[in-house]
């Protein structure tokens, strides 16, 4: 069983579309999130739900925009993409605010 | 503002040996200390966590030291294998409802 997965896996799109991206956990656990990790490599938290509520909203455009419909989903939906999105987008969960995060296995975002 | 720097080179270390990564941290003061593994085109898998008040940990062939005061982890795997082969990741986690800051990571080799 798959502990946190993401759809689409790959996403190829152009510039000024909207997209989404969905998320789900199934360890039963309280808090989610959405990180970035760009050609760096570099992994920056976006936003984190708790119990359905945002307790994280990182400097982030207000064209992302994360939805949490229960607690063990948590999507994010992308406004207007710019090429600066391109990157590989990880959803994580953890049972509390603290502790070890699991990872999904990503959504590569390309912007062309 | 807060910084977290991790070897920025990539590590390679003979296979048998002990490869010890570095993590160190300044303007911060993390009640966690968490490390990751990343595979290539993968999420990051959690591996060990430290609380401030631990000076060290253990999971089989992996430890982790935790210095406060030299605001230092060392992260060890002795009798390494080619299989420990990827990007090692430190995180740092405040506590409460803050975020968890990841390290730009550092990429082990491990040569046959």
């Amino acid at each position: 069983d798959t502990a946190v997965s993401q759809t689409p896996k790959y996403l190829v799109t152009q510039m000024g579309n909207d997209k989404s991206i969905k998320c789900e956990q199934n360890l039963g656990h309280d808090t989610m999130y959405w990180y970035k990790q760009d050609s760096k490599k570099f992994l920056k938290i976006m936003f984190s739900y708790n119990n359905k509520e945002l307790i994280i909203n990182e400097t982030v455009p207000n064209r992302f925009s994360p939805k949490s419909p229960d607690k063990a989903h948590l999507n994010l939906h992308i406004n207007s993409l710019e090429l600066g999105d391109s990157a590989v987008y990880f959803c994580a969960s953890s049972h509390d605010r603290a502790g070890e995060q699991y990872f999904g296995p990503g959504t590569r975002l390309t912007v062309t | 503002s807060q910084k977290i720097e991790q070897n920025s080179e990539a590590l390679n270390i003979q296979e048998g040996k002990t490869a010890t990564l570095t993590c160190n941290y300044t303007n911060y003061s993390p009640a966690y200390l968490q490390w990751y593994r990343q595979d290539p085109g993968r999420g990051p898998v959690f591996l060990l966590l430290i609380r401030e008040n631990e000076k060290e940990k253990r999971k089989e062939r992996l430890k982790v030291t935790f210095d406060t005061t030299l605001k230092q982890s060392l992260f060890h795997i002795t009798a390494s294998q080619p299989a420990d082969s990827a990007t090692y990741l430190c995180a740092l986690d405040a506590g409460g409802y803050q975020k968890v800051t990841f390290g730009t990571g550092t990429k082990l080799q491990v040569i046959p």
